[in-house]
């Protein structure tokens, strides 16, 4: 089992809906996870971090934390095409690193 | 501030041959981090810093190394470099060790 999970998509999604990406964790004592926005040939660039469980909103983008279900995922309202990039989920484990997911490659089609 | 910046931003290099990627940043961040990202895959953690003078080996730390003797830089050095060893690499920095920050890359290959 992998320690951070994603589906690896693409998710495609009409202009204006609500794009859900979805990530799993094996480390049951994860305290803290990130969401980074990577576009084709760039750098990864942190879009959200969470702490604790429940849902935590920036804009357009929120992010929902079930640590007894391992799962931490993303919802994007009002999905433009600017937003379509591959969405990295990361895992602070219980040593202090981050551990990465493979990604979700999103399309959001005009 | 400039950031995390990253050079050179594409090398080739022949196998066996000895690079350097040079990595700094401008916002006095004691965490420093290098990953490397294969095509399709997320990043793996080669070696990272807490602060000067002190690196430890992350998921992948075979075939390089590294030093910290400033709080601003971070080189990656990589010794006799093999195919394995062509993906993008990344530098990222952080204040807390929690968020963290990139530079825009390195893209390596070895030919």
């Amino acid at each position: 089992q992998k320690e951070v999970e994603q589906n690896s998509g693409p998710l495609s999604v009409p202009e204006g809906a609500i794009a859900s990406l979805n990530c799993t964790y094996s480390d049951r004592g994860s305290q803290s996870f990130f969401w980074y926005r990577q576009y084709s040939g760039k750098s990864p660039e942190l879009i959200m971090s969470i702490y604790s469980n429940g849902d935590k909103e920036d804009g357009r983008f929120t992010a929902q934390l079930n640590k007894a279900s391992q799962y931490v995922s993303l919802l994007i309202r009002d999905s433009q095409p600017s937003d379509s990039a591959t969405y990295l989920c990361a895992v602070r484990n219980n040593t202090g690193k981050l551990i990465f997911g493979q990604g979700t490659t999103l399309q959001v089609k005009p | 501030n400039a950031g995390v910046t990253q050079t050179p931003k594409f090398r080739i290099l022949k196998i066996g041959q000895s690079m350097t990627l040079q990595c700094a940043q401008d916002m006095n961040h004691n965490y420093m981090y290098w990953y490397r990202q294969d095509p399709g895959m997320g990043l793996k953690l080669i070696y990272y810093s807490v602060g000067a003078g002190i690196t430890d080996k992350g998921e992948v730390p075979n075939g390089y190394n590294v030093s910290r003797s400033t709080t601003e830089d971070f080189p990656l050095r990589l010794e006799l470099a093999a195919p394995s060893q062509t993906s993008v690499y990344f530098c990222a920095s952080s204040s807390t060790g929690f968020e963290q920050f990139f530079g825009p890359g390195t893209r390596l290959t070895v030919l």
